[in-house]
């Protein structure tokens, strides 16, 4: 089985500072793991992915994210917040191989103050 | 088609109704996938499909939702005699472009917006 735990339901931060979401994840086979942002009224958008390539991972508008397996960790980051990084940001999970159900996180909202 | 297509995107009904949510995925992929996002909460995996078959349905809450899918084209989510605990909105996923790389990036819908009154 798999899951992520995404720490912080809420996270506000000012404008111009460090963005830092954080999820865990829990699989027993090496995973995929995704993080998808959903923008006010709007569907969820992949915001970038690791696959077993280079642990760090970059993806739209400014985010990156770390894979670290050793803290079974891949947060999200960005050096600046935007006014219109203001949405709800998931963690997700799948497998490599084989059947790739994909469990998501429950999400963390990010408030940008300006 | 371009995206994944979902309809209704609004559904209002009243307790105890069956409704049907459709689901076109994008042409070519051979994954698809329902979720559900209450108000204010995460997404909730329902179902997943591998062409037509659903080798993972552990996600339905309850013997009154049910899925189906036409080989590797549009799903059906039905839930029959609806409840208010049902209001959410209702998302659809595709995923797996046949011959291509699979690594279970999904693509979503914009969603079914279902309110039981």
């Amino acid at each position: 089985a798999q899951s992520v735990t995404q720490l912080g339901s809420h996270v506000s931060v000012s404008e111009g500072a460090l963005v830092l979401l954080r999820c865990n994840y829990s699989s027993s086979v090496p995973p995929y793991l995704f993080w998808y942002v959903q923008y006010p009224n709007q569907g969820l958008q992949l915001l970038l992915k690791y696959t077993s390539a280079a642990t760090l991972v970059k993806g739209i508008n400014g985010f990156e994210a770390e894979f670290k397996k050793s803290e079974t960790s891949f947060h999200l980051t960005k050096p600046s917040a935007h006014m219109r990084d203001a949405a709800e940001y998931f963690c997700a999970v799948s497998d490599q191989g084989g059947y790739q159900k994909v469990t998501f996180g429950t999400g963390t909202k990010l408030q940008v103050i300006p | 088609g371009a995206g994944v297509s979902q309809s209704p995107s609004n559904k209002v009904t009243e307790k105890g109704k069956d409704v049907e949510l459709r689901c076109d995925p994008i042409s070519g992929h051979t994954a698809l996938y329902w979720y559900r996002q209450r108000l204010g909460q995460g997404l909730e995996f329902l179902i997943y499909f591998q062409g037509n078959s659903a080798p993972d349905k552990s996600g339905l809450p309850s013997d009154r939702f049910s899925a189906e899918r036409t080989g590797e084209s549009v799903s059906t989510l039905t839930i029959q005699r609806t409840q208010q605990e049902d209001s959410a909105v209702y998302l659809c996923a595709s995923s797996s472009p046949r011959g291509g790389a699979n690594t279970g990036e999904l693509f979503f819908g914009e969603g079914s917006r279902l309110t039981v009154l």
